[in-house]
């Protein structure tokens, strides 16, 4: 089974500034038939459901702002909110389905300082 | 647009069984696969279990493998998760998900775009 690993567990960012997540997984989730990587990102607020973020590691799902970005191929992969707004204050988790099981990373939690 | 609506969560004793049910709306049901996921109280998401979009397929976590059951009825545009043998572990808010499919491409992604809002079981005695 492919393990993800995400880091920092937490993250304190000023409003404006820039925050970055990582992620690493265990084993490539790169196809080599596509050259795509299955890669997702999902943020969770407080007593909602996930929303997906990102997919194919870097391409932003419909509605999604434009300050969300996502790099990366293989096994190293990182989220970055280029301006950090308020709203953003959430926990984050990388996802492989590269493979089943789709496992999710321990989640990254990202506070305003 | 994308409605998934789970029900049947509650307390239940260690041992016992639960029937999880996820009403879908919004889509063609029958076209996609569908997942649950689970999170613990205060902990991160872990994947459970995914059905294909016919219901022939169909994966489990290790920690449920043997224990819980995932179908489907596409007539009546549900999801279900039977959950036998029940453990304190299993306490969490489960989530139902569509996956996303196959896209304009045709590149098929297990990954979920949409989710419920979650129905809390509670594994107490």
């Amino acid at each position: 089974d492919i393990v993800m690993t995400q880091s920092p567990d937490s993250l304190a960012v000023s409003l404006g500034e820039r925050a970055t997540i990582n992620c690493k997984s265990s084993q490539s989730v790169l196809y080599s038939s596509n050259n795509k990587n299955y890669l997702a990102w999902f943020q969770q607020k407080p007593g909602q459901p996930p929303k997906l973020l990102i997919y194919w590691a870097s391409t932003r799902e419909s509605g999604v702002p434009d300050r969300f970005s996502g790099s990366g191929s293989g096994t190293d992969f990182t989220l970055t909110i280029s301006s950090l707004q308020a709203e953003d204050v959430a926990v984050y988790y990388c996802q492989q389905y590269f493979s089943t099981p789709p496992a999710f990373g321990q989640g990254t939690k990202l506070e305003i300082k | 647009q994308v409605q998934l609506v789970e029900s049947g969560g509650g307390v239940v004793q260690p041992g016992r069984s639960l029937r999880l049910s996820c009403a879908a709306s919004g889509f063609t049901f029958s076209s996609y696969g569908m997942h649950w996921v689970r999170q613990a109280p205060g902990k991160g998401l872990e994947w459970v279990a995914v059905i294909s979009f016919d219901g022939t397929k169909k994966y489990y976590a290790d920690s449920v493998k043997g224990r819980f059951t995932i179908s489907r009825d596409n007539s009546k545009n549900t999801l279900y998760l039977q959950m036998n043998s029940q453990r304190a572990e299993d306490t969490a808010v489960y989530y139902c998900a569509k996956e996303r499919g196959t896209d304009s491409s045709g590149y098929y992604q297990l990954t979920p775009d949409s989710w419920g809002q979650g129905t809390l079981v509670t594994v107490s005695s």
